[in-house]
């Protein structure tokens, strides 16, 4: 266990279904991401969230929407997604933004027909 | 275009026997990271190395670093078989070395087998 717990592990989805994925840490710390994994690809920085500010890759459509309510708890809100959305999508954890060591969690096998 | 590649992009091996992936990267970094993922789940960071650090051991593993090169390498003595599982660097830029500039590559796929 690394202290970063992903909900649900496995999701499958419609192309015009609304749905969120859940990453909740309980390690204290004050920084959170979200990686997006494809088959054969690097990892992906989609956001990161911490305590000062929201720092995104502006390469991510706006199908994705992230929710960061406290330091603990992080959502990535998601609609009108299209089959090359299908990934692993990773939640991450680390004490301050300048940190280097990311604490992952499992990650949430998303499918979209 | 990505900032670590690491080679091979899969690797076969038998059980005790040691197992050797590299790192290639482009730009100038402050840190290097190595994490490993078994199939279906989050990454596990495994170790860091600093670019005015050479070498570092941990447990069964050690980590070069030849920022002349731009390159690193993972070696991992006496494999099991619980050791299979993706293997992936990632590069912690100059600019700011905070985890937000990681950059990871496309991993090497290491099977030990029993």
């Amino acid at each position: 266990e690394t202290g970063v717990t992903q909900t649900p592990r496995h999701l499958v989805m419609g192309m015009t279904n609304k749905k969120s994925l859940k990453c909740e840490q309980h390690l204290g710390h004050n920084a959170m991401y979200w990686y997006k994994q494809s088959a054969k690809k690097p990892l992906e920085l989609m956001f990161v969230y911490s305590l000062e500010e929201r720092v995104e890759n502006n390469s991510v459509p706006s199908r994705f929407s992230p929710e960061c309510p406290n330091s603990s708890h992080l959502f990535l809100h998601l609609h009108t997604l299209q089959p090359e959305d299908s990934a692993l999508y990773l939640c991450a954890s680390s004490p301050r933004p300048g940190d280097e060591k990311l604490f992952f969690g499992s990650g949430t096998q998303l499918s979209v027909l | 275009s990505q900032q670590g590649e690491e080679d091979p992009q899969a690797l076969s091996i038998q059980e005790g026997e040691n197992a050797t992936m590299n790192c290639s990267y482009k730009t100038s970094i402050n840190n290097l990271q190595w994490y490993r993922q078994n199939s279906g789940r989050g990454l596990v960071h495994l170790i860091l190395i600093r670019s005015n650090e050479r070498e570092k051991h941990s447990g069964r593993l050690r980590v070069t670093l030849d920022t002349s090169k731009k390159s690193s390498s993972l070696l991992i003595t006496a494999s099991r078989a619980a050791d299979t599982a993706s293997y992936f660097c990632a590069t912690g830029t100059l600019s700011s070395g905070s985890a937000r500039q990681l950059t990871f590559g496309s991993g090497t796929q290491l099977t030990v087998l029993p």
